[in-house]
């Protein structure tokens, strides 16, 4: 079965600062999903990433996915407390190209100080 | 936009007890999915359905039991409540439309077995 790593498992950042959560998985990875919580609530959908060597941007941040489709990086540029959070991958492992099943990563939790 | 609303955000019951969790979406989507949420191990999916009256086992089925009778509704049952069922019990639906097939999720259960 497929398994992604993501590290760091948590990280605290100054306000302003810029930061990269990375998300390594075991297999090919046929579609990648980013998501963000918030503490205590359900999952809010960042961007999907299929091609190798892709990159996708929504505001500050930017999702890449290299060229050998098996590792993602999320960048958020200029953090802000709004970005405090879990963020967690997911992706497709079985190559059904749907998310009906997707694993998920542990997380990253980020804080961000003011 | 999509809802997905869980009938409950915090539940507290007891060992043996039978257990429902209740999830609606508004969005008339073919897919639903409960997970699990612990620490350390992140998301897992218990089962999802891809019709009325169809569900199909994810990674720990074990222990639970599910129901779609109407589209709109999925439900988790745990048949006799134990302590190590305690979690976050996380509901998400999609849409085989859309193209990226992204999960749209609820805001959790909160459950605790005493």
């Amino acid at each position: 079965s497929q398994e992604l790593e993501q590290s760091p498992q948590s990280l605290i950042v100054q306000e302003g600062k810029n930061l990269t959560i990375n998300c390594t998985s075991s297999k090919t990875l046929y579609g990648l999903y980013w998501y963000k919580q918030k503490y205590g609530e359900g999952l809010i959908f960042l961007m999907m990433l299929q091609k190798g060597g892709e990159e996708k941007s929504h505001e500050k941040i930017t999702a890449k996915l290299d060229e050998k489709k098996q590792q993602s990086s999320l960048h958020i540029t200029a953090s802000q407390p709004s970005h405090a959070g879990i963020y967690l991958c997911g992706a497709d492992g079985r190559g059904t190209g749907t998310a009906s099943k997707l694993t998920f990563g542990t997380g990253t939790r980020l804080q961000v100080t003011l | 936009d999509v809802k997905v609303t869980q009938s409950s955000r915090y539940l507290v019951k007891r060992t043996g007890e039978k257990v429902f969790l209740e999830c609606v979406q508004d969005m008339d989507h073919e897919n639903m999915f409960w997970y699990r949420q612990d620490p350390g191990l992140g998301l897992r999916l218990i089962y999802f359905s891809y019709d009325v009256k169809m569900k199909e086992k994810g990674d720990i089925p074990e222990g639970y039991s599910v129901s779609r009778e109407k589209k709109e509704r999925f439900s988790l049952i745990l048949e006799s409540a134990s302590t190590n069922q305690t979690s976050m019990y996380l509901c998400a639906s999609a849409s085989l439309r859309d193209v990226n097939e992204k999960l749209f999720f609820g805001s959790g259960t909160q459950l605790s077995v005493l």
